[in-house]
């Protein structure tokens, strides 16, 4: 039972051009998502959150929008670099004492 | 400034001995969280731990495994009688709070049994 959905395990793009990454959620208790970013053998680096009394928050080349009716959530990275080239991960959480929920990860391939 | 600090990076055991991960959370932090990532899978939550306590550990197998976080020391995560199964990568995070607070993770332990 995924809570958390990432449904492409695998993304690529050319350098420069837009990355979108995709997740979807079933628990409407979730209020708070995240994404990490992970380089093999190594831990998952944080990204970029979003509330869900918002529906974006952007970082420089990164911006998370929340569609909450929809469930869904997308982090857009533009432009692409290949050293944003990694497998991404989408969390959640609801309120409480209630752990970050992951979902599989996409993997990211920016191409030269 | 350190980061959430994992030893060991790997560890290779036998079937049938013990493995044991520590992790030390950053500083101020005082929730600690163990998860799994099994290769080709995503991060698996195992267990949540404050300062001698466990918050929850709905994550965790019912028999060999289990976790401590002591008033002192680092929190550890026990795996007793090893299988081949329990091969992974062992990642903590800690974090001020939880609920709406981002978690931060280490750079992983990572257990071969053979």
């Amino acid at each position: 039972d995924q809570q958390v959905k990432q449904n492409s395990p695998s993304l690529s793009v050319q350098e420069g051009r837009i990355s979108i990454l995709n997740c979807d959620y079933t628990n409407s208790m979730f209020d708070y998502f995240l994404w990490y970013k992970k380089y093999p053998a190594e831990g998952p680096t944080f990204l970029i959150s979003i509330s869900s009394i918002k529906d974006k928050n952007e970082d420089g080349r990164f911006t998370v929008f929340l569609n909450k009716s929809a469930k869904h959530l997308s982090l857009h990275i533009v432009p692409s670099q290949p050293g944003d080239s990694a497998v991404y991960f989408c969390a959640a959480s609801a309120r409480g004492n209630t752990p970050l929920v992951f979902g599989k990860g996409t993997r990211l391939s920016v191409i030269a | 400034n350190a980061g959430v600090m994992q030893n060991p990076r790997h560890l290779v055991r036998r079937r049938g001995q013990e493995a044991r991960l520590r992790c030390s959370p950053m500083k101020g932090h005082s929730h600690v969280y163990w998860y799994r990532q099994l290769p080709e899978e995503g991060l698996k939550f195992m267990v949540y731990l404050q300062k001698e306590n466990i918050i929850d550990e709905s994550g965790m197998p019912k028999e060999r495994f289990s976790a401590e976080f002591p008033k002192e020391g680092p929190s550890i995560l026990r795996i007793q009688q090893v299988v081949r199964g329990d091969s992974a990568a062992y990642f903590c995070a800690s974090s001020e709070r939880t609920s709406g607070n981002t978690i931060y993770f280490g750079e992983g332990s990572w257990l071969t049994v053979v």
